[in-house]
C-alpha cells in the first residue's frame, strides 16, 4: 500500500521560497502507474490542484500558478519535491502530496494523499 | 478557466439520502471524482470515473453525471458521513477542484 509524506518548514517569510519534499513509501515513483501531485488547501475549504510530474521528469503545472512553481523529483530517493517563489500571505495553505494513477495515458484520481502539512506566510 | 460549482452546504436527517451537487460547463462530458474529507484529515477518494466506488468505500456512496451537472448521492447517511465533499473534474489538463460541500447529518 503505498503511502506518502510531506516534510519541509512550516514557516516561510513573504518573498522567500517555499520548499517542501513528498517521501513515497510502499512503491516505486519509477514504476511509471502515477502521476505525482502537490495539491493545497487554504483555510476555510477550497483545494487547488498545483501541478505534477512523472518518474521521468515530465511536469505539467497549474496555468495560474505556473509562474511560481517547479516540482522536481528524485527517483533514487523515491521522492518528488516542490518549490513555490516569491511568498505571499495568499500561499498560507495546507500542502498535500498525492498519487494520480495513469488511466488511458492521462492522469486520472488522486489517491492516496499525503497527511498534509501547513505552511504559513509570515515574517 | 473551468469552475465546478457546488453548494455550500447541505442537510440531512439520518437514515436519508443525501444529493451534493456539482455543477460545470458541458460536466457530463467529463469523468468527475468525489472526494470525502472529514475535520482534520486528508480527502479520501469515493467516487472515481462518475460513478465507480474504489474497494472500502460503502455502497450507500454513489455517483452520476449528466448533462452540465454531476451528483454524489448518500443513501442512508449515517452520522459518520458528517464531512466535507469535494467534486474534481479535468479541464485542458488542469484538475480543477469544486469549492466543497459541508454535509450536516441532523
Amino acid at each position: 500500500q503505498v503511502q506518502l509524506q510531506e516534510s519541509g518548514p512550516g514557516l516561510v517569510k513573504p518573498s522567500q521560497t517555499l520548499s517542501l519534499t513528498c517521501s513515497v513509501s510502499g512503491g516505486s515513483i519509477s514504476s511509471g502507474g502515477s502521476y505525482w501531485s502537490w495539491i493545497r488547501q487554504h483555510p476555510g475549504k477550497g483545494l487547488e490542484w498545483i501541478g505534477f510530474i512523472y518518474y521521468n521528469g515530465n511536469t505539467f503545472y497549474n496555468p495560474s500558478l505556473k509562474s511560481r512553481v517547479a516540482i522536481s523529483v528524485d527517483t533514487s530517493k523515491n521522492q518528488f519535491s516542490l518549490k513555490v517563489t516569491s511568498v505571499t500571505a495568499a500561499d498560507t495553505a495546507v500542502y498535500y502530496c498525492a498519487g494520480a494513477p495513469l488511466y488511458g495515458g492521462h492522469a486520472d484520481w488522486f489517491d492516496p494523499w499525503g497527511q498534509g502539512t501547513l505552511v504559513t506566510v509570515s515574517s | 478557466s473551468y469552475e465546478l460549482i457546488q453548494p455550500p452546504s447541505v442537510s440531512v436527517s439520518p437514515g436519508q439520502t443525501a444529493s451534493i451537487t456539482c455543477s460545470g460547463d458541458r460536466l457530463g462530458s467529463k469523468y468527475v471524482y468525489w472526494y470525502q474529507q472529514m475535520p482534520g484529515h486528508s480527502p479520501v477518494l469515493i467516487i472515481y470515473q462518475g460513478s465507480k466506488r474504489p474497494s472500502g468505500i460503502p455502497a450507500r456512496f454513489s455517483g452520476s453525471n449528466s448533462g452540465n451537472t454531476a451528483t454524489l448521492t448518500i443513501s442512508g447517511t449515517q452520522a459518520m458521513d458528517e464531512a466535507d465533499y469535494f467534486c474534481q473534474a479535468w479541464d485542458s489538463r488542469t484538475a480543477i477542484f469544486g469549492g466543497g460541500t459541508e454535509l450536516t447529518v441532523l
